[in-house]
């Protein structure tokens, strides 16, 4: 069966680190991928996502990602964080021609300033 | 992208009750998705709801259960039924605009 995996379930930084999430699926297709962040109190909001192309992919407020196909993976990182990076995310993973995601168990990332 | 509002926000319900939430989108769309996202896990699907067909339920989640009502393309409703603790959840409806996932904002339920 298809899963995600999201090896940190929290994280803990200073203001300015850098940040790298990991996210490894299963799946030997072809994959569209997805990360998604869920301020406190928010709802989930896209954060960035690949189709295809260039596997690196920006996203907003500073996010990048980059889909290595051999290493199954789609690790989000930030050069810096800031405070307000304080938030939970989602890595997801739909295979080609589905409409059905499969959701990782979400990293807690806090922020300290 | 699409615009969701779910609702109710928050509920605290008595066992054996049922809780019926509702989702509107602010655009017509064909497939609608109910979530379940439970304490310290990830979010798993429910079931898809069509417009003018019966909901695609997964592995795992019942009609019985979790009737999905879909009366038009910008509205559905979820119903937890004969509710327990282990239903204690956020409910979460999403729309695909094509280009990813929107989600509402979920309906934190609490059952006691």
């Amino acid at each position: 069966a298809q899963s995600v995996s999201q090896h940190n379930h929290h994280v803990i930084l200073s203001e300015a680190a850098s940040l790298e999430l990991g996210c490894n699926y299963s799946y030997g297709g072809t994959v569209n991928l997805f990360w998604y962040v869920q301020y406190p109190g928010q709802h989930l909001q896209l954060l960035l996502k690949y189709f295809s192309g260039d596997p690196l992919v920006k996203g907003i407020k500073g996010f990048e990602a980059e889909f290595i196909k051999s290493k199954f993976s789609f690790n989000l990182r930030k050069p810096s964080v800031q405070w307000s990076d304080t938030a939970e995310y989602f890595c997801a993973v739909s295979t080609s021609g589905t409409y059905k995601y499969i959701f990782g168990t979400g990293t807690r990332l806090k922020v300290l300033a | 992208s699409a615009v969701i509002s779910q609702k109710p926000s928050r509920d605290i319900c008595q066992r054996g009750t049922s809780l019926t939430i509702q989702c509107q989108v602010d655009s017509q769309v064909t497939m609608m998705f109910w979530y379940r996202q439970q304490p310290g896990q990830s979010l798993t699907l429910i079931a898809t709801a069509n417009q003018g067909s019966e909901a695609t339920y997964e592995s795992g989640f019942v009609i019985d259960k979790f009737p999905i009502s879909r009366p038009n393309l910008t509205f559905s409703t979820l119903t937890v039924s004969n509710m327990s603790p282990e239903d204690s959840s956020i409910y979460l409806c999403s729309v695909d605009g094509g280009a990813g996932y929107t989600f509402g904002s979920g309906t934190r339920l609490t059952v006691v």
